[in-house]
């Protein structure tokens, strides 16, 4: 089936350093991907939506000059964290949609612990 | 890691309810969610679930936890074409501490 990866797994960074994650799709072309934040022990949070070419579309309250989002490809997305604090550690999950085949099935990532210190 | 499993599609008429299951993997899960995509965009939380509970209500949904099978589901009373989306469930290991989602079920809703 497809596979969606996420780079890094695990990310330690100082507070006011920039993160960037990265979300692929292996063998499909992902017109749209999804960037989610789960909180500990709470649920996902959509963060925004990411078309291939155009700006990403951000959820109400998310800072987007804090989580810039590129989608250059129609494989690859990134988010970037800037200016990271404390308080953006938090597992990030990106997902990404095939519409191939008629059929639209989404694929999630396995998702990427971030801890600013 | 964590499987979670859901059957592919359920189709359903108007006014009807509707079931849609999943089994877990992970006994250790803490929190199970249902979440709903409608087309075109991005999830949204529905519900969820403590794993020390064994039934949540919320309005028109019925969540159902059978720990000792690892089943979950999710009750709609009354459906609405409203409700058509894909439908997923997912777990929260505080084990792994991620979240592991279905592969989604696209209920269709029939006027």
């Amino acid at each position: 089936g497809a596979v969606v990866s996420q780079h890094p797994s695990w990310v330690i960074c100082k507070s006011g350093t920039s993160v960037k994650i990265e979300c692929r799709s292996l063998d499909f072309q992902a017109t749209t991907m999804f960037w989610y934040r789960q909180f500990p022990k709470q649920s996902l949070m959509l963060m925004a939506t990411s078309n291939e070419g155009s700006k990403a579309t951000y959820e109400q309250g998310v800072e987007k000059d804090k989580f810039l989002i590129n989608h250059a490809s129609l494989t690859l997305s990134t988010l970037t964290v800037t200016s990271a604090h404390p308080e953006d550690s938090s597992f990030y999950i990106c997902s990404a949609r095939d519409g191939t085949g008629g059929e639209e099935t989404q694929y999630f990532g396995p998702g990427t612990r971030l801890l600013v210190l | 890691g964590e499987d979670v499993e859901q059957s592919l599609f359920l189709s359903v008429r108007e006014g009807d309810s509707s079931v849609i299951n999943c089994t877990y993997t992970d006994s250790s899960s803490t929190y199970l969610y249902w979440y709903k995509q409608e087309p075109g965009a991005g999830l949204q939380l529905l519900t969820y679930i403590f794993s020390n509970m064994d039934m949540k209500q919320d309005q028109r949904l019925t969540v159902l936890l059978n720990k000792k099978d690892k089943h979950l589901s999710l009750r709609i009373a009354d459906t609405q074409t409203g409700d058509s989306a894909i439908y997923f469930c997912a777990g929260y290991s505080g084990g792994y501490q991620k979240v592991t989602f279905g592969t989604g079920t696209k209920l269709q809703v029939i006027p």
